[in-house]
């Protein structure tokens, strides 16, 4: 199994809701990653899970919160978001956090915030 | 808000020619570098990485220049196919040896023409 596979494919909620991006991979890498990207815009990373820890958290605002509940496993917890928050939020993982940058990637979560 | 008439740079390429994409990088410090495909409707998919002591590195169809002199990429992409048609990202690994933070270039869209 070579895919991170990342659900809802779309997502619509208000400023007020709560919502929660989820993301699984069975390759058995120990790093994960949380990209957000805006249209025609490059990913932009958000944070980096390594071995179920935080690692780096790219100064987001504190209405995002990730959680990473195993290995296999990765959330992002949505909470009071802006309509600028709108974009398709990528999930990735990789072996480790040693390497050349190669990272699987979901095919994303496309989040709509009215 | 997003730009109005936001684009990305577009290469047109006649199917079965070759395809130059170029990126300029910004850390001279950077290790690896990494080029990322990411066709409509999906996530960024690795093509190929080369490392900050190479000049050139080949893989199937694909081959990748890196001039530090210049901080400058390119990505060849031989007998270009339909399937090639996407949008291609560099990327630099700035922190190769623990938490692979990548930081995406702005991207360049390929359209192949059959």
């Amino acid at each position: 199994d070579t895919e991170v596979t990342q659900t809802p494919k779309h997502l619509v909620m208000g400023m007020t809701n709560k919502k929660s991006l989820k993301c699984e991979q069975h390759m058995g890498h120990r790093a994960m990653y949380w990209y957000k990207q805006k249209a025609k815009k490059p990913p932009e990373l958000m944070f980096v899970y390594s071995y179920e820890k935080l690692s780096i958290n790219e100064s987001v605002p504190s209405r995002f919160s990730p959680e990473c509940p195993n290995s296999s496993l990765l959330n992002l917890h949505l909470h009071a978001l802006q309509p600028e928050d709108s974009a398709l939020y990528l999930c990735a993982s990789s072996p480790g956090t040693v390497g050349t940058g190669e990272l699987f990637f979901g095919e994303g979560s496309r989040l709509t915030v009215l | 808000g997003e730009s109005v008439g936001l684009h990305l740079p577009t290469l047109s390429v006649q199917e079965g020619d070759n395809s130059i994409i170029n990126c300029a990088y910004s850390n001279s410090a950077s290790d690896y570098f990494i080029w990322y495909k990411q066709e409509s409707g999906k996530g960024p998919q690795f093509i190929i990485d080369i490392r900050s002591n190479m000049d050139k590195r080949q893989g199937q169809r694909v081959t990748v220049l890196l001039n530090k002199t210049v901080k400058h990429l390119s990505l060849q992409i031989a007998a270009t196919q339909p399937g090639d048609s996407a949008v291609y990202f560099c990327a630099e690994n700035l922190s190769p040896h623990g938490n692979n933070r990548l930081a995406f270039g702005k991207g360049n869209q390929v359209v192949v023409i059959p």
